[in-house]
């Protein structure tokens, strides 16, 4: 199994819809990471969590809301998607050694 | 607030040719470095990091990278590419003691010809 899962692999929805991309890990990590990846700008940080009740706005988080339903979950939610929020996400911990692990991604598009 | 610039988007290159791949950063204060390689259609790997010492340091695939902090420059280098290292990178940098929050730079898309 994975280390860091995100569900689902690829979406599509409507502009104005809410969506929820997912995140569970196995590494038993406090910290957690979502990250939007958007050709030539590399990926940038969106919101994180240090730890279950520690949330912060990361670079771009508006439109954005995340929560932190334990230690191993992270969701993202777009509460109203418009089309600039088409991107590739990504989702990802960190130990203690500031070792990361990501996961495969959330192609998510918007129309 | 770190920065990261790679400065080219692209580099086609032949196959057993060297390659290296330009990253430069700016920050006030002490930085982690690190890069990073997205396959097609799968997440980001970790091929090195620096966190003090040598400055030269050596990752997975035959990669190394140098920092010079005077150029504040952390370039990745291979003495041989592989069509297989065909990839996208990024460099990427955080700051000391700030819970691994990685400023990324746009990457370079690495594209190895036979």
């Amino acid at each position: 199994d994975a280390d860091v899962t995100q569900t689902p692999r690829n979406r599509i929805t409507k502009t104005g819809k809410r969506i929820m991309l997912e995140c569970s890990q196995t590494k038993g990590h406090d910290r957690m990471y979502w990250y939007r990846q958007d050709p030539g700008l590399g990926l940038r940080l969106i919101y994180y969590s240090f730890d279950v009740k520690d949330i912060n706005k990361g670079e771009i988080s508006d439109g954005y809301s995340v929560s932190r339903q334990a230690q191993a979950k992270f969701s993202l939610s777009l509460e109203s998607a418009i089309p600039n929020q088409t991107a590739l996400y990504f989702c990802a911990t960190s130990d203690s050694m500031d070792r990361d692990y990501f996961g495969s991604g959330t192609r998510l598009t918007v129309v | 607030a770190q920065s990261v610039t790679q400065l080219d988007s692209q580099v086609p290159v032949f196959e057993e040719a060297p390659v290296e791949l330009r990253c430069n950063y700016s920050s006030s204060v002490s930085v982690y470095l690190f890069w990073y390689v997205q396959y097609p259609n799968q997440g980001l790997q970790l091929l090195l990091k620096y966190l003090s010492g040598s400055t030269l340091v050596k990752g997975i695939n035959g990669f190394e990278a140098e920092f010079n902090k005077s150029q504040t420059s952390f370039h990745l280098r291979k003495p041989s590419v592989h069509i297989s290292d065909t990839a996208e990178y990024f460099c990427a940098v955080s700051e000391r003691n700030a819970g691994n929050m990685l400023t990324f730079g746009g990457g370079t898309r690495l594209m190895v010809k036979p």
